[in-house]
C-alpha cells in the first residue's frame, strides 16, 4: 500500500499569499495518478486536480498541480478567502487507492 | 448538475447492520463507476468500495471485505452499501462518490455527496 505524507500539517497564511502544499509517496506513483481535493468544514471533498496537473471542471487557474514519481505539489498562486480549507492528496496508481492525511490552510 | 444524496446512516450496535443509499442525478448513472469513501472522526479518508457502471464488477477495501456489499439499481439511479457485522472502527461519515470511469479498481472521484454519518456504539 502506498502511504502518502502531506506537509506541513497546518499553514497559517493571509489572503493574497502564495501557498505550496506537499504530498510525498512511499513509492513511485505510476502514470502520475495523483489527485488533490479541497474540503471545507462539514462539506464533502471537492476535486481540484487529477493526473497530477490537470484542473477539474470549474476550478480556477490559481490552483495548479505538479510533480511525478514520489513528490507532488499543489500551488495556490494567490489565496482567496474561500481557499482556507483542508487539502488532501490521493493516489490512484496502485491498489488500494490511498489518501494523504491532509494539510489545513488557515487564516493567519 | 450532478447531485448525489445519501441516506441511511445512524446509530447501530456492534455486530449490527445498516444499509446506505445514494440517489444520483444529473448524469447518465449506468455509464460511470461509483464508490463509497468514508471519513473517520479524526478526518482521515478511506476508500471503501467501487462498482462498475454495469454493476458487474465490484471491489472492496480489505477492512470491509466479506462484511460490506456494494450494489446499484439503474432503474432508480441508486447506489447502495449493505453493511453487516459492524464494528466501532466503522464509525465514520460515508460519502457516495462518482468516478469519471466506466470501471477501474483505483479511481479518483469527480463528484461527492454530502455524506451520511454511521456511528457504531453500544
Amino acid at each position: 500500500e502506498i502511504v502518502l505524507t502531506q506537509s506541513p500539517g497546518t499553514l497559517s497564511l493571509s489572503p493574497g499569499e502564495r501557498v505550496t502544499l506537499s504530498c510525498r509517496a512511499s513509492q513511485s506513483i505510476s502514470s502520475s495518478h495523483l489527485a488533490w481535493y479541497q474540503q471545507h468544514p462539514a462539506q464533502a471533498p471537492r476535486l481540484l486536480i487529477y493526473g497530477a496537473s490537470s484542473r477539474a471542471t470549474g476550478i480556477p487557474d490559481r490552483f495548479s498541480g505538479s510533480g511525478s514519481g514520489t513528490d507532488f505539489t499543489l500551488t495556490i498562486s494567490r489565496l482567496e478567502p474561500e481557499d482556507f480549507a483542508v487539502y488532501y492528496c490521493q493516489q490512484y496508481g496502485s491498489s488500494p487507492l490511498t489518501f494523504g492525511g491532509g494539510t489545513t490552510v488557515e487564516i493567519k | 448538475e450532478v447531485q448525489l444524496l445519501e441516506s441511511g446512516g445512524g446509530l447501530v450496535q456492534p455486530g449490527g447492520s445498516l444499509r446506505l443509499s445514494c440517489v444520483a442525478s444529473g448524469f447518465t448513472f449506468s455509464t460511470y463507476a461509483m464508490s463509497w469513501v468514508r471519513q473517520f472522526p479524526g478526518r482521515g479518508l478511506e476508500w471503501v468500495s467501487v462498482i462498475s457502471g454495469s454493476g458487474g464488477s465490484t471491489y472492496y477495501a480489505d477492512s470491509v471485505k466479506g462484511r460490506f456489499t456494494i450494489s446499484r439499481d439503474p432503474s432508480k439511479n441508486t447506489l447502495s452499501l449493505q453493511m453487516n457485522s459492524l464494528r466501532a472502527e466503522d464509525t465514520a461519515v460515508y460519502y457516495c462518490a462518482k468516478t469519471p470511469f466506466t470501471m477501474t479498481m483505483q479511481p479518483y472521484f469527480d463528484y461527492w455527496g454530502q455524506g451520511t454519518l454511521v456511528t457504531v456504539s453500544s
